[in-house]
């Protein structure tokens, strides 16, 4: 079955700690995203990718940072300078003529970060 | 600038009640696009509609309908007799060229579906 795959489902970080989430697909999808959602809040961007090799900013990518060495892989990596990192974190991918199409996004399951 | 507001954070009903959720938006693009996800309690977003804005006609599809109205920037969403199946939380999403694409969601709605 294609789709994506989120892992961990549940991490927590200490304090000073990089921890990386991590995000698979097998759709063949060009663009990859990773949201952050937070409770009562709509789902945020972070970080996005239409290729590989190549990724942008998103609205809050402050303290996260990203890499796309394959198509099928989009790891985020939140760092010691994110004060704030607990939330649900979601991948997303899409066709890369979704600019034009605008196919929808589709969602992986998530990873639920904490601080220990 | 592009905006989504679902003005509605929790609705609770009855089972078999039909519920009508709120989405309005703001674009200046002429062409844009209109979501709507399902996030069930395990998480992940699951894709319900898309629909572009040159095409107005309301869609239906089995239990889900969808209003969209180009004078009101408003593109409902309406249950029909609602199941417990149904609860989720439910978002609606903008894209547009002045976003680059990139999808503007509302803040969700909770429906809740109490038997």
């Amino acid at each position: 079955d294609g789709g994506i795959t989120q892992s961990p489902k549940y991490l927590f970080r200490k304090e000073g700690q990089n921890v990386t989430l991590s995000c698979e697909q097998n759709l063949n999808h060009d663009a990859m995203y990773w949201y952050r959602q937070d409770p009562g809040q709509g789902l945020r961007l972070i970080y996005y990718s239409q290729i590989v090799n190549d990724f942008q900013k998103g609205d809050i990518a402050e303290g996260y940072s990203v890499s796309r060495e394959k198509k099928e892989s989009f790891p985020l990596t939140v760092t010691s300078a994110q004060k704030n990192p607990t939330a649900f974190y979601l991948c997303a991918s899409t066709s890369r003529d979704s600019a034009v199409t605008n196919q929808p996004q589709h969602f992986g399951d998530g990873t639920r970060l904490s601080i220990l | 600038a592009q905006k989504v507001t679902q003005a509605q954070t929790e609705i609770s009903v009855v089972e078999k009640e039909d519920v009508t959720l709120d989405c309005v938006y703001e674009t200046r693009d002429t062409t844009y696009y209109l979501f709507w996800y399902k996030q069930p309690p395990s998480g992940e977003l699951v894709f319900l509609i898309r629909r572009n804005s040159f095409d107005e006609q309301n869609e239906i599809s089995g239990r889900y309908s969808w209003n969209f109205q180009k004078s009101t920037s408003s593109f409902n969403f309406t249950i029909t007799a609602s199941q417990v199946v149904d609860s989720a939380v439910y978002f609606c999403a903008l894209s547009g060229l002045s976003g680059t694409y990139k999808y503007i969601f509302g803040t969700g709605t909770r429906l809740k579906v109490l038997a």
